[in-house]
């Protein structure tokens, strides 16, 4: 089994739809939480960064951290075709360098 | 400012050749991680430099891989007797401080390809 489990999609949506990407995790160790953004051929870019539970917003993004589920969340709110892009779930432990990521969901928003 | 660059950005070579991939971190960047992307996979963590400690290559898959860094500059990934399965994008990442909460930032990545 995987330390990070991400559904790789595809996911497809309409413009303006609410989009939901998930990761489930298996480290209860894990206190940091990110979520990358990766357009095709580009290096990774951090979207936003939680630390151990809560929800953090910005702008149209929402990241959530169930540590008791061990389940994180990404929300984007009225989605745009610019948002088409692959997210990556990554997390790491306190004081660790390691990063471990997500497989990654690719996502489309059609216009 | 710069980002991270990396060059070559593609790169085909035979099985058996040896390659040999470059990466320049942002000026100020202690810390250098090299990672690798296989179609359909997440980022594979590789090697990791901090300043001038020992590196952590906990994540070399085989001794055919090997990493250095001079200093806090510029870092090469060598691959040693290439083999099909080593085709990916690497990917390079530094970041400001020691820490895996320090945003890392990432270069566009060397697309490799062994034939």
């Amino acid at each position: 089994q995987k330390e990070v489990e991400q559904d790789p999609g595809p996911l497809s949506v309409p413009e303006g739809a609410i989009v939901s990407l998930n990761c489930t995790y298996s480290n209860s160790a894990f206190q940091y939480f990110m979520w990358y953004r990766q357009y095709s051929r580009k290096g990774p870019e951090l979207l936003m960064y939680t630390y151990s539970s809560g929800n953090k917003e910005d702008g149209r993004f929402t990241a959530q951290v169930d540590k008791s589920s061990k389940y994180i969340s990404l929300f984007i709110r009225d989605s745009q075709p610019s948002d088409s892009a692959t997210y990556l779930c990554a997390m790491a432990d306190t004081g660790g360098f390691k990063t471990i990521f997500g497989a990654g969901t690719r996502l489309f928003v059609k216009a | 400012g710069a980002g991270v660059s990396q060059s070559p950005s593609n790169k085909v070579t035979e099985k058996g050749k040896d390659v040999e991939l470059r990466c320049d971190p942002i000026s100020g960047h202690t810390a250098l991680y090299w990672y690798r992307q296989s179609l359909g996979q997440g980022l594979e963590f590789l090697i990791y430099f901090q300043g001038n400690s020992a590196p952590d290559k906990s994540g070399l898959p085989s001794d055919r891989f090997s990493a250095e860094r001079t200093g806090e500059s510029v870092s090469t990934l060598t691959i040693q007797r290439t083999q099909q399965e080593d085709s990916a994008v690497y990917l390079c990442a530094s970041s400001l401080i020691e820490g895996a909460h320090d945003t890392q930032y990432f270069g566009p990545g060397t697309r490799l390809t062994v034939l």
